[in-house]
């Protein structure tokens, strides 16, 4: 099993620019979240999903959009990236909700 | 306001002695805690779980604790070891979708 996975692995954007961060996973996790994570600051939730088609806002929402159009998947996409956005991205996955979440090996995104 | 605070911020030991990490929360309602290990450039992986009603869990040479009616949880770091060079944090579940995470504590074991 691969685990939860994240594409890619680093990013550089100018700001204005979009793009789309990939999370997959082979583990049968029914809830998907993506987290960033910014130096001396915990986790921070910015949209989760607790099952194929269905996603909600997390604690930091503004400025990101997510899709989970098939169960293994769940994208997150910056539509217009601004430099506030640079940040290390994780995706996480569980079963259920009294399960330990999984997570992916993060995506380090630089918006100049 | 539902907060995980941990201390120290960073803590550097020689390989082969312990060390204690602290954590303190103020979130309501409480499901678990959960405490993870985060190296470099990885994903944070879990360590242990604890339940309102479990004092101590060990998995090798980490031990946690906790403390329900304090609001205080602690890991306890046995014979460290170059590979325990990690960030630590503490994780606190409500039960419902809200989980509340610690910022960590940098922990550097030297030879």
């Amino acid at each position: 099993n691969a685990g939860v996975t994240q594409t890619p692995k680093f990013r550089v954007l100018k700001t204005g620019q979009s793009m789309t961060l990939l999370c997959a996973q082979d583990m049968n996790h029914e809830y998907m979240y993506w987290y960033r994570q910014d130096p001396g600051m915990g986790l921070r939730l910015i949209h989760y999903s607790v099952g194929e088609g269905t996603t909600a806002k997390g604690e930091v929402p503004d400025g990101y959009n997510v899709s989970r159009l098939k169960k293994q998947n769940f994208l997150l996409g910056l539509e217009s990236a601004a430099p506030s956005q640079t940040s290390v991205y994780f995706c996480a996955g569980r079963v259920d909700r009294t399960d330990t979440q999984y997570f992916g090996p993060g995506t380090r995104l630089t918006v100049l | 306001k539902n907060q995980v605070e941990q201390s120290p911020q960073s803590l550097i030991i020689l390989e082969g002695k312990n060390c204690t990490l602290q954590c303190n929360y103020t979130v309501s309602p409480f499901s678990n805690l959960r405490w993870y290990k985060q190296d470099t450039g990885r994903g944070p992986v879990s360590l242990t779980i604890m339940t309102f009603s479990e004092n101590t869990k060990s998995n090798g040479r980490y031990t946690a604790t906790l403390d329900a009616d304090t609001k205080q949880s602690s890991l306890h770091i046995t014979a460290s070891q170059l590979s325990d060079s990690a960030s630590y944090i503490c994780v606190v579940n409500t039960g419902g979708f809200k989980t509340i995470f610690g910022a960590g504590t940098r922990l550097f074991v030297k030879a």
